[in-house]
């Protein structure tokens, strides 16, 4: 039984179309991320969301646009994909700890290629 | 601001060796550190956790304990084994409202 899943787990489009990625976790915790993993491994955060509110918003072009129905799912839409969004995106959930210390537990990524 | 340092890769070592992937943090109070790893084609995994200082995290063979005189976190395996091979996160948490920081990884490769 996943903890955290995402689908797909590779996507292969054209440039300057629009994908989304989806998220679930069955954890019952209140807080989700994206991560954006480049190709030498380097992982930066991209968003969060905490009980369906929006609490991080790193700098990130805005074709890429997070929506989170309820607590359990966190989807990323991006428009107008372009060659350089080529990377593994991650998926991470945890328990909403008051003092941010608390570990993620991630899905399996989705592999963006984009052509 | 916080931050996460761990040793560049990648790292060659034939089975049996002995594993240190070094890790370094800046941050104000007491984070939680993590070390994280990432197997081919799949997705991070908590390897150990420590929330305080002197706390030793371990697992599976792998340890680390967390020295704030130092402001370390390094991981040691005494012998590796080729299954380890991987990419290796070190990892912390400090504050609500943010997610957790990340090293820039370290690849392990394990040899028979």
């Amino acid at each position: 039984d996943t903890a955290v899943s995402q689908t797909p787990k590779y996507l292969v489009t054209q440039m300057g179309n629009d994908k989304s990625i989806k998220c679930e976790q069955n954890l019952g915790h209140d807080t989700m991320y994206w991560y954006k993993q480049d190709s030498k491994k380097f992982l930066k955060i991209m968003f969060s969301y905490n009980n369906k509110e929006l609490i991080i918003n790193e700098t990130v072009p805005n074709r890429f646009s997070p929506k989170s129905p309820d607590k359990a799912h966190l989807n990323l839409h991006i428009n107008s994909l372009e060659l350089g969004d080529s990377a593994v995106y991650f998926c991470a959930s945890s328990q909403n700890v008051p003092d941010g210390k608390g570990e993620a537990f991630f899905g399996q990524g989705t592999r963006l290629t984009v052509v | 601001g916080n931050s996460v340092t761990q040793m560049e890769g990648p790292v060659t070592l034939s089975e049996e060796a002995f594993l240190t992937i070094n890790c370094t943090y800046t941050a104000t109070g007491y984070p939680s550190l993590f070390w994280y790893v990432q197997y081919p084609g799949e997705g991070l995994q908590l390897l150990l956790k420590a929330t305080k200082a002197d706390d030793k995290g371990s697992n599976k063979g792998f340890e680390a304990t967390y020295r704030k005189e130092t402001t370390s976190f390094h991981l040691e395996k005494g012998s590796v084994q080729v299954s380890d091979s991987a990419v290796y996160f070190c990892a912390l948490g400090n504050q609500a409202g943010t997610a957790l920081i990340f090293g820039k990884g370290t690849t392990l490769s394990v040899s028979s």
